[in-house]
């Protein structure tokens, strides 16, 4: 089944303690991307992956990492998490940047 | 800055009816609009999409409608269904990137 995964599901931490969300998509599909839900903001881009070992911001980046070392997975890394990056976050893959992009479940995030 | 708006929170409408749930846009570096629908704990699905060279693009019960001049998007719903009642995401791409308005939750009522 063609889908994307993301885990954990849900998190709650402590700031300042490093911590990374998985994403990993079984579609051979180009372009990756994180985006964060907020009420009020709805959905805002992070960071997106044209390609393996090709990165770039998107509107939020400040306070997150991510790496695309292989075609399928591309990590979500908060370094030292602080309470306003408590979120819902989402991941999504699409074949090429213009395409649908596909979501995955989405990774409810507490930090405290 | 928000660059894409969606004014209307929540929209109720009777089944059967139309639904119309309408975008605003501020850039006119924008040359591709969509539409996604989310459900409670689900990521959002693509529903349909526009390019900024058209005006309208029909699949089965939804319509897009594009008026560049006015940066309004809008999508139709006819008949809507009670299981279209979730929230539903304007997009819009430029450079890259995509950038969401704030969602529309539609309720249908039976």
């Amino acid at each position: 089944e063609a889908q994307v995964t993301q885990n954990p599901r849900y998190l709650i931490t402590v700031t300042g303690k490093k911590l990374t969300v998985t994403c990993s998509q079984n579609m051979n599909h180009e372009y990756m991307s994180w985006y964060r839900q907020d009420p009020g903001l709805g959905l805002r881009q992070i960071y997106y992956s044209m390609n393996v070992e090709v990165t770039d911001k998107g509107d939020v980046p400040e306070g997150y990492k991510v790496s695309r070392k292989e075609k399928r997975n591309f990590p979500l890394i908060l370094e030292s998490p602080s309470p306003n990056q408590t979120s819902l976050y989402f991941c999504a893959s699409s074949s090429q940047v213009w395409e649908t992009q596909y979501f995955g479940p989405g990774t409810r995030l507490l930090v405290l | 800055d928000q660059q894409v708006k969606q004014n209307s929170p929540s929209l109720s409408v009777q089944e059967g009816r139309i639904s119309i749930l309408n975008c605003d846009y501020t850039n006119s570096m924008f040359d591709y609009f969509l539409w996604y629908k989310k459900y409670p704990a689900e990521g959002p699905t693509f529903l349909i999409s526009i390019s900024s060279i058209k005006d309208k693009n029909e699949d089965g019960r939804f319509t897009v409608f594009l008026n560049k001049s006015a940066k309004h998007l809008s999508l139709h719903i006819v008949p809507s269904q009670p299981g279209d009642s979730a929230v539903y995401f304007c997009a819009a791409y430029t450079g890259n990137q995509f950038y969401f308005g704030t969602g529309t939750s539609l309720t249908v009522i039976p």
